[in-house]
């Protein structure tokens, strides 16, 4: 079956360390997003990429990095200058432009203490 | 700029009509409207692409004035599988969306 996976469903970490979010495809698109929601609030870009080697920020950037060596795969990293990191992470992706449904993933829920 | 929709929040009667607004300040190239239930991932329910037409979904359906840069949903004979929040993805074709706040709605038997 064609679709997106992030894992893990929940992640607890502790204030000041780095966590990575996984996120994979395999319905071959040649995008990929992470958003991130907040209880009771719509979804905020945090980076996006089209190909494979090159990604661009979103609106809420500061404190995330990302990577997309392989097409299917585009970890979100929530390094430590994130100030306030606990949140609902959502991966998606999409054929090339705003013209293509995007699919999500089932989310991660990251709580940082 | 995210886009606004409105109303926030919508209770309806199993049978009921509803309409939910989502208003850009950019001239638009799409808007996409998904569904999200509680904890769970957004689900596609339609797009509406610049110079195309009204999209429909059995008794939901949208529209998408260009010239206002505005769309609307319809749910129509709402059912309770209907509840959920709403939200509007606008896209100025820069290749990415920008989501509203959402609008949740409940059907109640």
């Amino acid at each position: 079956d064609g679709g997106i996976t992030q894992s893990p469903k929940y992640l607890f970490r502790k204030e000041g360390q780095n966590v990575t979010l996984s996120c994979e495809q395999n319905l071959n698109h040649d995008a990929m997003y992470w958003y991130r929601q907040d209880p009771g609030q719509g979804l905020r870009l945090i980076y996006y990429s089209q190909i494979v080697n090159d990604f661009q920020k979103g609106d809420i950037a500061e404190g995330y990095s990302v990577s997309r060596e392989k097409k299917e795969s585009f970890p979100l990293t929530v390094t430590s200058a994130q100030k306030n990191p606990t949140a609902f992470y959502l991966c998606a992706s999409s054929g090339w432009d705003g013209s293509y449904e995007q699919y999500f993933g089932p989310g991660t829920r990251l709580t940082v203490t | 700029q995210q886009p606004v929709q409105s109303p926030q929040a919508v209770i309806l009667r199993e049978g009921e009509d509803a309409v939910i607004n989502c208003s850009s300040s950019k001239a638009l190239y799409s808007v996409h409207w998904y569904r999200q239930k509680h904890g769970e991932a957004p689900v596609f329910l339609m797009i509406l692409l610049k110079g195309g037409e009204q999209k429909g979904h059995e008794k939901i359906s949208a529209s998408f004035n260009e010239k206002k840069q505005q769309s609307s949903l319809y749910l129509t004979a709402s059912q309770l599988s209907y509840s959920g929040t709403y939200f509007c993805g606008t896209d100025p074709n820069d290749y990415k969306l920008s989501f509203g706040a959402g609008t949740t709605v409940t059907v109640r038997a």
